[in-house]
Protein backbone atom coordinates (compact mmCIF):
# COMPACT_ATOMS: atom_id res chain seq x y z
CA UNK A 1 0.00 0.00 0.00
CA UNK A 2 1.11 3.61 -0.47
CA UNK A 3 0.12 7.05 0.28
CA UNK A 4 -2.87 7.02 2.67
CA UNK A 5 -5.79 4.64 2.35
CA UNK A 6 -9.09 4.61 3.97
CA UNK A 7 -11.97 1.66 4.93
CA UNK A 8 -14.60 1.56 4.32
CA UNK A 9 -14.77 3.41 1.06
CA UNK A 10 -18.45 3.71 1.17
CA UNK A 11 -20.98 2.95 4.45
CA UNK A 12 -24.64 3.14 4.70
CA UNK A 13 -25.53 3.21 8.81
CA UNK A 14 -28.54 3.82 10.63
CA UNK A 15 -29.09 6.93 13.14
CA UNK A 16 -28.51 3.82 15.99
CA UNK A 17 -25.69 2.40 14.43
CA UNK A 18 -21.95 2.45 15.89
CA UNK A 19 -19.21 2.24 12.92
CA UNK A 20 -15.76 3.45 12.71
CA UNK A 21 -13.59 4.68 9.53
CA UNK A 22 -10.26 3.77 9.15
CA UNK A 23 -7.34 5.77 7.69
CA UNK A 24 -3.62 4.82 7.18
CA UNK A 25 -1.10 6.45 5.83
CA UNK A 26 2.37 5.09 4.70
CA UNK A 27 4.65 8.52 4.00
CA UNK A 28 6.47 8.49 7.50
CA UNK A 29 3.76 11.39 8.12
CA UNK A 30 3.36 12.61 12.09
CA UNK A 31 0.29 14.68 11.63
CA UNK A 32 -2.99 13.70 10.31
CA UNK A 33 -6.51 14.78 9.58
CA UNK A 34 -10.40 14.43 9.70
CA UNK A 35 -11.87 16.74 6.82
CA UNK A 36 -15.50 16.60 5.87
CA UNK A 37 -16.76 16.95 2.45
CA UNK A 38 -20.44 17.82 2.36
CA UNK A 39 -22.56 18.68 -0.97
CA UNK A 40 -22.02 22.25 -2.02
CA UNK A 41 -20.12 23.21 1.05
CA UNK A 42 -16.01 24.18 1.42
CA UNK A 43 -14.34 20.89 3.12
CA UNK A 44 -14.31 21.42 6.69
CA UNK A 45 -11.47 19.90 9.09
CA UNK A 46 -12.64 18.41 11.73
CA UNK A 47 -10.15 17.17 13.43
CA UNK A 48 -5.67 17.31 13.94
CA UNK A 49 -3.12 15.40 15.15
CA UNK A 50 0.10 15.79 15.57
CA UNK A 51 2.82 13.17 17.26
CA UNK A 52 -0.59 11.35 18.09
CA UNK A 53 -2.17 14.14 19.96
CA UNK A 54 -4.78 16.37 19.03
CA UNK A 55 -4.49 19.60 18.61
CA UNK A 56 -7.29 20.75 16.72
CA UNK A 57 -11.23 20.24 17.21
CA UNK A 58 -13.27 22.57 15.48
CA UNK A 59 -16.53 22.06 17.15
CA UNK A 60 -17.19 18.95 16.27
CA UNK A 61 -20.52 17.32 17.80
CA UNK A 62 -19.56 14.48 20.74
CA UNK A 63 -21.26 11.95 18.24
CA UNK A 64 -18.12 11.68 16.37
CA UNK A 65 -14.66 11.03 18.28
CA UNK A 66 -11.49 10.26 17.04
CA UNK A 67 -9.00 8.10 17.74
CA UNK A 68 -5.22 8.17 17.11
CA UNK A 69 -3.29 5.08 18.28
CA UNK A 70 0.16 5.67 16.88
CA UNK A 71 1.67 8.13 13.72
CA UNK A 72 0.29 5.73 11.09
CA UNK A 73 -3.37 5.12 11.69
CA UNK A 74 -5.84 7.91 12.50
CA UNK A 75 -9.98 5.98 13.29
CA UNK A 76 -13.32 8.20 13.21
CA UNK A 77 -15.73 6.37 15.59
CA UNK A 78 -19.27 7.26 14.78
CA UNK A 79 -22.41 6.94 17.07
CA UNK A 80 -26.13 8.12 17.19
CA UNK A 81 -25.44 9.95 13.46
CA UNK A 82 -28.11 12.16 11.96
CA UNK A 83 -29.19 12.53 8.03
CA UNK A 84 -27.16 15.29 8.03
CA UNK A 85 -24.10 13.99 9.02
CA UNK A 86 -24.01 12.15 5.42
CA UNK A 87 -21.20 13.26 3.13
CA UNK A 88 -17.26 12.01 1.82
CA UNK A 89 -15.03 12.01 5.13
CA UNK A 90 -11.64 12.73 3.96
CA UNK A 91 -8.28 12.21 5.61
CA UNK A 92 -4.95 13.69 5.04
CA UNK A 93 -1.60 13.36 6.28
CA UNK A 94 1.59 15.75 6.62
CA UNK A 95 4.72 15.80 7.36
CA UNK A 96 4.48 18.60 10.46
CA UNK A 97 1.58 20.50 10.75
CA UNK A 98 3.13 23.25 7.77
CA UNK A 99 4.17 20.39 5.42
CA UNK A 100 1.74 19.90 2.59
CA UNK A 101 -0.87 17.29 2.79
CA UNK A 102 -1.95 14.51 1.38
CA UNK A 103 -5.37 13.04 1.21
CA UNK A 104 -7.32 9.54 1.19
CA UNK A 105 -9.67 8.02 -1.38
CA UNK A 106 -12.47 8.81 1.47
CA UNK A 107 -15.94 7.38 3.18
CA UNK A 108 -18.46 7.81 1.27
CA UNK A 109 -20.82 8.04 4.50
CA UNK A 110 -24.97 7.58 4.11
CA UNK A 111 -27.27 8.05 7.38
CA UNK A 112 -30.23 6.79 7.32
CA UNK B 1 -12.92 33.21 10.04
CA UNK B 2 -10.78 33.40 6.23
CA UNK B 3 -13.02 33.31 3.49
CA UNK B 4 -11.80 31.73 0.70
CA UNK B 5 -13.75 32.51 -2.56
CA UNK B 6 -13.40 31.17 -6.02
CA UNK B 7 -14.60 32.30 -9.45
CA UNK B 8 -16.83 30.85 -10.96
CA UNK B 9 -18.15 27.99 -9.50
CA UNK B 10 -19.04 26.63 -12.81
CA UNK B 11 -17.64 26.48 -15.45
CA UNK B 12 -17.77 25.36 -18.67
CA UNK B 13 -15.57 25.45 -21.83
CA UNK B 14 -15.16 24.25 -25.25
CA UNK B 15 -11.89 22.67 -26.26
CA UNK B 16 -9.16 24.23 -27.71
CA UNK B 17 -9.67 27.16 -24.94
CA UNK B 18 -8.55 29.28 -22.54
CA UNK B 19 -9.94 30.49 -19.20
CA UNK B 20 -8.75 31.43 -15.68
CA UNK B 21 -10.02 30.77 -12.24
CA UNK B 22 -9.94 32.78 -9.64
CA UNK B 23 -9.04 32.42 -5.51
CA UNK B 24 -9.58 35.44 -3.71
CA UNK B 25 -8.88 35.11 0.29
CA UNK B 26 -9.64 37.83 3.24
CA UNK B 27 -6.21 37.85 5.01
CA UNK B 28 -2.63 37.76 4.69
CA UNK B 29 -0.91 34.39 3.75
CA UNK B 30 1.64 33.52 1.30
CA UNK B 31 1.13 29.56 1.28
CA UNK B 32 -1.81 28.42 -0.91
CA UNK B 33 -2.44 24.91 -2.54
CA UNK B 34 -4.22 23.97 -5.93
CA UNK B 35 -6.08 20.57 -5.73
CA UNK B 36 -8.20 18.76 -8.46
CA UNK B 37 -10.92 16.45 -7.27
CA UNK B 38 -12.19 13.81 -10.02
CA UNK B 39 -16.54 12.62 -9.15
CA UNK B 40 -16.26 10.25 -6.31
CA UNK B 41 -12.22 10.26 -6.23
CA UNK B 42 -9.67 12.15 -3.05
CA UNK B 43 -8.18 15.39 -4.10
CA UNK B 44 -5.02 15.28 -6.13
CA UNK B 45 -2.24 18.03 -5.23
CA UNK B 46 -1.64 20.05 -8.58
CA UNK B 47 0.38 23.28 -7.00
CA UNK B 48 1.88 24.78 -3.94
CA UNK B 49 2.46 28.14 -4.17
CA UNK B 50 5.07 29.70 -1.57
CA UNK B 51 5.61 32.91 -1.85
CA UNK B 52 4.33 36.29 -3.46
CA UNK B 53 4.52 35.89 -7.29
CA UNK B 54 5.24 32.42 -7.15
CA UNK B 55 4.23 30.70 -10.72
CA UNK B 56 4.26 27.50 -10.96
CA UNK B 57 3.17 25.22 -14.40
CA UNK B 58 2.33 21.62 -14.97
CA UNK B 59 1.00 20.60 -18.79
CA UNK B 60 -2.10 22.96 -19.61
CA UNK B 61 -2.53 24.28 -16.35
CA UNK B 62 -0.70 27.41 -14.98
CA UNK B 63 -0.94 28.84 -10.93
CA UNK B 64 0.11 31.93 -9.36
CA UNK B 65 -0.06 33.83 -6.50
CA UNK B 66 -0.07 37.73 -5.82
CA UNK B 67 -0.40 37.58 -1.85
CA UNK B 68 -0.61 41.72 -1.85
CA UNK B 69 -4.12 41.30 -3.57
CA UNK B 70 -4.42 37.96 -1.86
CA UNK B 71 -5.24 36.14 -4.93
CA UNK B 72 -4.26 33.70 -6.78
CA UNK B 73 -4.86 32.02 -10.03
CA UNK B 74 -5.25 28.78 -12.21
CA UNK B 75 -5.26 29.49 -15.80
CA UNK B 76 -6.17 26.37 -18.27
CA UNK B 77 -4.59 26.91 -21.67
CA UNK B 78 -6.23 24.83 -24.67
CA UNK B 79 -8.55 23.02 -22.90
CA UNK B 80 -8.72 18.80 -23.04
CA UNK B 81 -11.48 16.92 -22.11
CA UNK B 82 -9.54 15.48 -19.55
CA UNK B 83 -9.40 18.13 -17.44
CA UNK B 84 -12.66 18.00 -16.78
CA UNK B 85 -12.76 18.07 -12.72
CA UNK B 86 -13.75 20.18 -9.91
CA UNK B 87 -10.60 22.65 -8.74
CA UNK B 88 -10.42 23.68 -5.22
CA UNK B 89 -7.97 26.46 -3.80
CA UNK B 90 -6.91 26.06 0.07
CA UNK B 91 -5.05 28.74 2.10
CA UNK B 92 -2.32 27.39 4.85
CA UNK B 93 -2.87 29.31 7.69
CA UNK B 94 -1.36 26.55 10.01
CA UNK B 95 1.98 28.59 10.41
CA UNK B 96 -0.18 31.26 12.92
CA UNK B 97 -1.78 28.39 14.64
CA UNK B 98 -5.21 28.41 12.41
CA UNK B 99 -5.67 25.98 9.93
CA UNK B 100 -6.83 24.65 6.52
CA UNK B 101 -9.17 26.67 4.62
CA UNK B 102 -10.86 25.32 1.53
CA UNK B 103 -12.30 27.35 -1.32
CA UNK B 104 -15.87 26.15 -2.51
CA UNK B 105 -14.47 24.61 -5.52
CA UNK B 106 -14.53 25.59 -8.90
CA UNK B 107 -16.43 22.55 -11.38
CA UNK B 108 -14.93 22.72 -14.90
CA UNK B 109 -16.27 20.79 -17.72
CA UNK B 110 -14.67 21.03 -20.72
CA UNK B 111 -16.31 19.83 -23.76
CA UNK B 112 -15.62 18.31 -26.97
Amino acid sequence: ETGVTQTPRHLVMGMTNKKSLKCEQHLGHNAMYWYKQSAKKPLELMFVYSLEERVENNSVPSRFSPECPNSSHLFLHLHTLQPEDSALYLCASSQGLAGEQFFGPGTRLTVL
Amino acid sequence: ELKVEQNPLFLSMQEGKNYTIYCNYSTTSDRLYWYRQDPGKSLESLFVLLSNGAVKQEGRLMASLDTKARLSTLHITAAVHDLSATYFCAVDMRDTGNQFYFGTGTSLTVIP
